[in-house]
């Protein structure tokens, strides 16, 4: 099975920073990666797909980029809303998925 | 609008069964694989269950297999997961979700599945 690490786990940032957060597949994937953000007691929610495309509605703040085993999720200044938990998901071998474990973005 | 609308959850005791519903609303349901995904408490997100939108293929994760059943109606616009021989780490969070493609577009809020004597 793919496996899907996350790092970092949490970080501490602030209003208007610049924050990555990287997805490590086990095997490559292609671009086959969808991210997610989710808020405490809320569904996910899909911000990007395929490695690099911007859900409608989604801010262009928020980008991904990667292919093969290294992803990346960015976003480009930090605003309130975005203090969240955001997820890698990986649809290379679908409909078997796997998530990341998660990094969570807290107010520094 | 759009909408996935979950039910069902409870408590159950260890060993017992539990049927979680999934009502879609403002789209053609038929047309639309769908997946069942969990949360356990303070956890990541764990992939459950698939099931094309004519239902003529399922697909679950090994940690269920043998014990859940995805199923089903396009007639009544709803989705099942049939949960049988529970265990403690079965309790969750269960979201019900639509397919676009390959991920998950539209999301449930989510039924709480409490496993505990």
């Amino acid at each position: 099975a793919i496996q899907l690490t996350q790092s970092p786990s949490s970080l501490s940032a602030s209003v208007g920073d610049r924050v990555t957060i990287t997805c490590r597949a086990s095997q490559g994937i292609s671009s086959a990666l969808a991210w997610y953000q989710q808020k405490p007691g809320k569904a996910p929610k899909l911000l990007i797909y395929d490695a690099s495309s911007l859900e409608s509605g989604v801010p262009s703040r928020f980008s991904g980029s990667g292919s093969g085993t290294d992803f990346t999720l960015t976003i480009s200044s930090l605003q309130p809303e975005d203090f969240a938990t955001y997820y890698c998901q990986q649809f290379n071998n679908y409909p078997q998925l796997t998530f990341g474990g998660g990094t969570k973005v807290e107010i520094k | 609008q759009v909408q996935l609308v979950e039910s069902g959850g409870g408590v159950v005791q260890p060993g017992g069964s539990l049927r979680l519903s999934c009502a879609a609303s403002g789209f053609t349901f038929s047309s639309y694989g769908m997946h069942w995904v969990r949360q356990a408490p303070g956890k990541g997100l764990e992939w459950v269950a698939f099931i094309r939108y004519d239902g003529s293929n399922k697909y679950y994760a090994d940690s269920v297999k043998g014990r859940f059943t995805i199923s089903r109606d396009n007639s009544k616009n709803t989705l099942y997961l049939q949960m049988n021989s529970l265990r403690a780490e079965d309790t969750a969070v269960y979201y019900c979700s639509r397919v676009l493609r390959f991920f998950m577009d539209v999301w449930g809020k989510g039924t709480t599945v409490t496993v505990s004597s």
